[in-house]
């Protein structure tokens, strides 16, 4: 069975500092895609970042960017000069393949506090 | 271009009611998901349909839950004789045929719809 893993059920930063949500996921799939999704206190869910399993360089957009490094089927979030409007759900996500009918499987997420 | 329209966004119901939750999906997409949101817990997948065809209802629950993607209209995520564990947060999202995903494949949410049981 496909899983993801978040071991970090809340975290602390202050304002401006650099954070790191760690994701681990398990599946037996080679291609895949990999997401973060951000779930502020409105509720809705927010694509973040995503990754192709098949490439190695680790995606970027913005202040957030990722580690993927896929023999330790590990995928985690990191956040540069945190603002305070980042504060919210983060749930790591994956699919094992999009050229099939597959559904996205999330972790139980990481709830993010930006301190001012 | 509208995103995926979920309504209600909040619908209280009594024990033994029933709740009907909407949800259209972005132009252009045809498949829908439905996940299911508890308190302080990540979203679980329940139903994935297409226009008239269930293809994954392996995390829909046997009994009382159905869900339908009809030709025309919304999907409708159907909860009969609800109980005080429905309560939840429902997700839909929506995604593009599979052949037009390409690499910028991520689902679309809707803003979901909050179910109280009370």
């Amino acid at each position: 069975a496909q899983t993801v893993t978040q071991s970090q059920p809340e975290m602390s930063v202050q304002e401006a500092e650099t954070v790191t949500l760690s994701c681990t996921y398990d599946t037996s799939e080679n291609n895949y895609y990999l997401f973060w999704y951000k779930q502020p206190p409105s509720r809705q869910m927010i694509l973040v970042i995503r990754q192709e399993a098949y490439k190695q360089q680790n995606a970027t957009e913005n202040r957030f960017s990722v580690n993927f490094q896929k023999a330790a089927k590990s995928f985690s979030l990191k956040i540069s000069d945190s603002q305070l409007g980042d504060t919210a759900m983060y749930f790591c996500a994956f699919i094992v393949q999009v050229n099939r009918d597959d559904k996205i499987i999330f972790g139980k997420g990481t709830r993010l506090h930006i301190l001012p | 271009n509208a995103g995926v329209m979920q309504n209600p966004r909040h619908l209280v119901r009594r024990r033994g009611q029933e709740a009907r939750l909407r949800c259209s999906p972005m132009k252009g997409h045809s498949h829908v998901y439905w996940y299911r949101q508890l308190p302080e817990e990540g979203l679980k997948f329940m139903v994935y349909l297409q226009k008239e065809n269930i293809i994954d209802e392996s995390g829909m629950p046997k009994e009382r839950f159905s869900a339908e993607f009809p030709k025309e209209g919304p999907s409708i995520l159907r909860i009969q004789q609800v109980v005080r564990g429905d309560s939840a947060a429902y997700f839909c999202a929506s995604s593009p045929p599979v052949i037009y995903r390409g690499r910028t494949y991520g689902y679309t949410f809707g803003s979901g719809t909050r179910l109280t049981v009370v």
